[in-house]
């Protein structure tokens, strides 16, 4: 069971605009950044979302990260097939004493 | 480039112990730190604990608490992961990923990951 709740499929048809929440509590994304990874099938995961919302180099403006509360989201706007992946969320726990958490994933289907 | 590269796939049996290498370049091994995150098949991410390259501290999941070693070798730019008494589902992927070793860092690279495979 996974401290971050993410749904665990989302789709949409090509060109559409696609979000993927992420939800936790006051002691993980309540009082730390966000992080989200892209795994394509068989590799290994990708940095795809930083800080919360920031995108390291190479990765399209489509994606997007936000943050609010005790939540985030990851957004995809202009899907394409090869946004087809796993896309999990990330940050750090201060209940125990700082520790990495990771969402459950959610498994992005383009129609 | 930096590159993380991990040893090879292992079959090992229940009970026995593992030990997974993870070879850094392309950038100061002692200025970051180094995670292990495994994930069994078709299941999620799941941390288990980290390693500062400069000063050797380590963290660990209380899930592998006890069971868990991270250890590093400055000299070789090398990470190491060790876990004891193996069972059926220790059975998984596991990766070793950079961060700079700053609370909330994001983990920017990965390892290809190692295949361990836990089999009587």
């Amino acid at each position: 069971q996974s401290v971050l709740t993410q749904p665990p499929s989302a789709s949409g048809t090509p060109g559409q605009r696609v979000t993927i929440s992420c939800s936790g509590s006051m002691s993980n994304i309540g009082s730390n950044t966000v992080t989200w990874y892209q795994q394509l099938p068989g590799t290994a995961p990708k940095l795809l979302i930083y800080t919360t919302n920031q995108r390291p180099s190479g990765v399209p403006d489509r994606f997007s990260g936000s943050k609010s509360g005790t939540s985030a989201s990851l957004a995809i706007s202009g899907l394409q097939s090869e946004d087809e992946a796993e896309y999990y969320c990330a940050t750090w726990d201060d209940s125990l004493n700082g520790i990495v958490v990771f969402g459950g994933g959610t498994k992005l289907t383009v129609l | 480039q930096v590159q993380l590269v991990q040893s090879g796939a292992e079959l090992k049996e229940p009970g026995a112990s593992m030990k997974v290498s993870c070879k850094a370049s392309g950038y100061t091994f002692t200025h970051f730190a180094m995670h292990w995150v495994r994930q069994a098949p078709g299941q999620r991410l799941e941390w288990m604990g980290w390693i500062i390259g400069g000063n050797g501290n380590t963290k660990y999941s209380q899930k592998f608490q006890g069971r868990v070693t991270i250890s590093r070798d400055t000299s070789a730019s090398t990470a190491y992961m060790f876990l004891r008494s193996l069972t059926f589902e220790d059975t998984a992927v596991y990766y070793c990923a950079r961060d700079v070793g700053l609370p909330g860092s994001p983990l920017d690279y990965w390892g290809q990951g190692t295949l361990v495979t836990v089999s009587s």
